[in-house]
């Protein structure tokens, strides 16, 4: 079954503790895609990668890292989270870039106190 | 950058009461408009692409359009099980075409 797979679904942790997001799809897709959702705020994406090893910022990149160091893998990193960052997180891909359709993982909730 | 704004923000609805969600853009040279549904605790699902003014696409009781500044996501006679927050999502023509910028979102509640 095609899909985006996202680990852990829930998270809580502690301001400065350092965390990773894992995302894995298994579509052969070029691109892959973070975002973090808020009420009031809608869908906002942190990062994006074009292919392995190339990455670009989105529009709320700070305080995340990401890497791609296979296709099918597109980790998000915390390495201080702070209450601010608690959030709902979404990993997408697509064939095509940002004008192909996304295909969503079902989503990480983070809380950090 | 370019914006995405979505009206109604809330929606109730009868069960069979059609009506129309909206989705305004500022980008030019538009790459793609995308329709996605959400449903609560899950991932977007996409539903519709459409490229050009004039565009429309439908499946099952949703109808998208688009026109040069809009679009439409028409919904006849709605079920229950239609109830879900409707995204739309515009390439970021100012910076990147790979930045994807969503619209906040209408939920919509269909009562039976």
């Amino acid at each position: 079954e095609a899909q985006v797979t996202q680990n852990p679904r829930y998270l809580i942790t502690v301001t400065g503790k350092k965390l990773t997001v894992t995302c894995s799809q298994n579509m052969n897709h070029e691109y892959m895609s973070w975002y973090r959702q808020d009420p009031g705020l809608g869908l906002r994406q942190i990062y994006y990668s074009m292919n392995v090893e190339v990455t670009d910022k989105g529009d709320v990149p700070e305080g995340y890292k990401v890497s791609r160091k296979e296709k099918r893998n597109f980790p998000l990193i915390l390495e201080s989270p702070s209450p601010n960052q608690t959030s709902l997180y979404f990993c997408a891909s697509s064939f095509g870039g940002g004008n192909s359709p996304l295909h969503f993982g079902n989503g990480t909730r983070l809380t950090v106190t | 950058e370019d914006q995405v704004t979505q009206s109604p923000e809330a929606l109730r609805l009868q069960e069979g009461e059609s009506s129309s969600l909206n989705c305004s853009y500022t980008v030019s040279g538009l790459r793609g408009l995308f329709w996605y549904r959400q449903d609560p605790g899950k991932g977007p699902e996409f539903l519709f692409t459409l490229y050009s003014a004039g565009e429309e696409k439908e499946k099952e009781r949703l109808k998208a359009t688009l026109t040069k500044k809009e679009s439409f996501l028409h919904i006849t006679a709605p079920k229950p099980e239609d109830s879900a927050t409707y995204l739309c999502a515009v390439p970021d023509t100012k910076t990147s075409y790979d930045k994807v910028i969503f619209g906040p979102g209408t939920s919509l509640s269909v009562i039976p």
